[in-house]
C-alpha cells in the first residue's frame, strides 16, 4: 500500500499568515492527490484534487502544487475559519486509497 | 444537489453484526462510485472499500482490515448504498461516511454527516 506522509502533525499560525503544509508519498502517486480540511464535529471538505486543481466554491488562498512524491497546500492569508485539521490522499491506480495522518492548523 | 445521509450506527458487542445505510440523491445513483470512509475517535481518516458504478458492474473492493467481514452493496431501485458490517471488533468503532467521487475513483467531492458505529462490551 502507499503510505503517505503529512509534516507537519501540528502548526500554530495566526490570522493573515501564509502557511504550507507538506504531504509525502512512499511511491510516485503522478498528481493523484487531493487535500481535505476538517473541522471538529464535521465531514471533511474537499479543498484540492489533482495536486492543483481548486474544488469549487473554495477560496483561491488555498492552493496545491507538487507531483510525484512531494506536495504542498498553501494557504494565503489565514482566515479564523481556517483553521482547522487537513488531511492529504491519494488516488492513484488502484485500491486501497489512503490518506495521510493530518496537520492540525491552530491558531498562535 | 447532491445528498448523501448515512444511518444504522449504534452501539455493538464484539462479534456482532450492523447494517449500515446511505441514502443517495441528486444524482443518477448508478452512474456513481460509492465508497465508505471511517474515522476512529481522534483519529485519521481510513478508506473501507467501494462500489464500483454500472459501468464497471458494481464490482467491490476492500481494505485488508475490513475483507471478509464487511461487504458492500447497493439498491439502485431506492438509491440506497448499504454495508454489511460482520464479526465486529473493537478497532472497527468509529464514524462511517458515505462518500462519492463521481464517474470514477477521484477526490471525493461529496460526504454524508457520518453515522457512530461503537463496538463495546
Amino acid at each position: 500500500d502507499i503510505q503517505m506522509t503529512q509534516s507537519p502533525s501540528s502548526l500554530s499560525a495566526s490570522v493573515g499568515d501564509r502557511v504550507t503544509l507538506t504531504c509525502r508519498a512512499s511511491q510516485s502517486i503522478s498528481n493523484y492527490l487531493n487535500w481535505y480540511q476538517q473541522k471538529a464535529g464535521k465531514a471533511p471538505k474537499l479543498l484540492i484534487y489533482a495536486a492543483s486543481s481548486l474544488q469549487s466554491g473554495v477560496p483561491s488562498r488555498f492552493s496545491g502544487s507538487g507531483s510525484g512524491t512531494d506536495f504542498t497546500l498553501t494557504i494565503n492569508s489565514l482566515q479564523p475559519e481556517d483553521f482547522a485539521t487537513y488531511y492529504c490522499q491519494q488516488s492513484y491506480s488502484t485500491p486501497p486509497w489512503t490518506f495521510g495522518r493530518g496537520t492540525k492548523l491552530e491558531i498562535k | 444537489e447532491v445528498q448523501l445521509v448515512e444511518s444504522g450506527g449504534g452501539l455493538v458487542q464484539p462479534g456482532g453484526s450492523l447494517r449500515l445505510s446511505c441514502a443517495a440523491s441528486g444524482f443518477t445513483f448508478s452512474d456513481y462510485y460509492m465508497d465508505w470512509v471511517r474515522q476512529a475517535p481522534g483519529k485519521g481518516l481510513e478508506w473501507v472499500g467501494h462500489t464500483r458504478n454500472k459501468g464497471s458492474v458494481y464490482t467491490t473492493e476492500y481494505a485488508a482490515s475490513v475483507k471478509g467481514r464487511f461487504t458492500i452493496s447497493r439498491d439502485v431501485s431506492k438509491n440506497s448504498l448499504s454495508l454489511q458490517m460482520n464479526s465486529l471488533k473493537i478497532e472497527d468503532t468509529a464514524v462511517y461516511y458515505c462518500v462519492t467521487s463521481g464517474y470514477e475513483s477521484s477526490a471525493y467531492s461529496w460526504w454524508g454527516q457520518g453515522t457512530l458505529v461503537t463496538v463495546s462490551s
